[in-house]
């Protein structure tokens, strides 16, 4: 069966500094993988995804992720962090084999402190 | 362009009643799938719906149904609520093979 895995409930980090959201993932065959984030009372909001080539991928508002195969990871990143990427923030891998539903993970909250 | 849109954005409902939620897919979609948001977790894959049929469906039980209509917008119904069922339902529309999924806001249900 397929599951995402967020280890950190919650992250914290100074405005300006580096951020990583960590995700690791279990599904079978090739993954498509995604980040979504989520703000108080709205829905989830499409920030990137990795469907095949470059490991690299750049998304929106500054965020990447890097695809690490060997390490079934799939972390979030942004160089400088600014107080509005306060949110919560879900990855989720798309199952092989049919649909096109996600498995979510539970998510990361950031914090990022002025 | 108007995004993905859902009504109610929030109702209250008593145990053993039924519910209904709508949603309207973005322009363009015509794959509409329909997750459960529990307090504190991930969305939860509900069931998807394409040229009007149930495509795929996860764990929940018969008491959650759905409908797709010909203008691809969708409705998820509820029946013998629970307590259990208080939750952020939320419907993503995509197109055809397409990806990502895009989201709307979402139904915020509390059942009492």
């Amino acid at each position: 069966a397929q599951s995402v895995a967020q280890p950190e409930d919650q992250v914290n980090v100074a405005e300006g500094n580096p951020l990583t959201v960590k995700c690791t993932y279990s599904v079978s065959g090739n993954p498509y993988l995604f980040w979504y984030v989520q703000y108080p009372n709205r829905g989830l909001q499409f920030l990137l995804k990795y469907i095949t080539g470059d490991n690299l991928v750049k998304g929106s508002y500054g965020f990447e992720a890097e695809f690490n195969k060997s390490q079934t990871s799939f972390h979030l990143k942004k160089p400088s962090a600014l107080v509005s990427d306060s949110a919560l923030y879900f990855c989720a891998v798309r199952p092989t084999g049919g649909g096109q539903n996600f498995v979510f993970g539970p998510g990361t909250r950031l914090s990022v402190l002025p | 362009d108007a995004g993905v849109t859902q009504s109610p954005t929030h109702l209250i409902k008593t145990r053993g009643q039924q519910v209904t939620l709508r949603c309207s897919p973005k322009s363009g979609h015509d794959t509409v799938s329909w997750y459960q948001q529990a307090l504190g977790q991930g969305p939860q894959f509900i069931f998807q719906y394409y040229e009007e049929e149930e495509r795929q469906r996860g764990n929940f039980p018969d008491r959650f149904s759905g409908h797709q209509f010909p203008n691809y917008s969708s409705e998820l119904n509820v029946n013998a609520l629970l307590l259990g069922d208080s939750a952020l339902y939320l419907c993503a529309s995509s197109p055809t093979g397409g990806q990502p999924q895009h989201f709307g806001d979402g139904t915020r249900l509390s059942i009492l």
